[in-house]
């Protein structure tokens, strides 16, 4: 059962635009959330995480935006740039049983 | 501090025979999950351990178990291998203790995976 979703398994933006990298999840009694970035041929590495009592998480050009009503997360990057194409996973948690969504590859244009 | 290191990198398997991954957690780190990633599918949970012991599960087969050594180190182990089997594993580890709320707000930290090709 495919708890957390990416609906777009790929998105391009140009340079300096902002990038909105949609999840859905189905359980509600997940309580932590959290994006990761991969690079081929490496592990994924952890971008930025929100609790479920908090609606917004900033991090530099990262922010991640949780709607709990619509089970909904998303993580916008502003201004993208090259260096930012990667896949991105979304993940849902509950006491550290984590379920990541199929990834969305992102492809920033120069 | 060194990072999460997988063994071995790279693997070839037939249809039938058995396999057996490790990794080597982040010194400190008690907790380590497991997860399989094929195209299309993302990152699917297999399981985790922490303290020696499975705390949680996947939806996957018998024929994938695990286990945990006194010193954190895992092994992942599938048998009776099958072509569908051939994927990206991936361990993750963590801190692994959740807040007293319950909240899982640890963060895992990836090795850099065992491609397994099954032919």
């Amino acid at each position: 059962d495919q708890q957390v979703k990416q609906n777009s398994p790929s998105l391009s933006v140009q340079e300096g635009r902002i990038s909105i990298l949609n999840c859905d999840y189905t359980n509600s009694m997940f309580d932590y959330f959290l994006w990761y970035k991969k690079y081929p041929a490496e592990g994924p590495t952890f971008l930025i995480s929100i609790s479920s009592i908090k609606d917004k998480n900033e991090d530099g050009r990262f922010t991640v935006f949780l709607n709990k009503s619509a089970k909904h997360l998303s993580l916008h990057i502003v201004p993208s740039q090259p260096g930012d194409s990667a896949v991105y996973f979304c993940a849902a948690s509950l006491w550290n049983d984590m379920r990541f969504g199929a990834g969305t590859r992102l492809t920033v244009k120069p | 501090k060194a990072g999460v290191t997988q063994t071995p990198r790279y693997l070839i398997k037939t249809r039938g025979q058995q396999v057996t991954l490790s990794c080597s957690p982040i010194s400190g780190h008690r907790s380590v999950s497991w997860y399989q990633q094929t195209p299309g599918q993302g990152l699917q949970f297999l399981f985790e351990y922490f303290s020696e012991t499975q705390r949680n599960k996947g939806n996957f087969p018998g024929r994938f178990s695990g286990r945990q050594f006194s010193n954190s180190r895992s092994e992942m182990n599938v048998s009776t291998l099958e072509l569908g089997d051939s994927a990206l594993y991936l361990c993750a580890s963590s801190g692994g203790l959740a807040g007293g709320t319950g909240l899982s707000t640890d963060t895992q930290y990836f090795g850099p995976g065992t491609r397994l090709t099954v032919l």
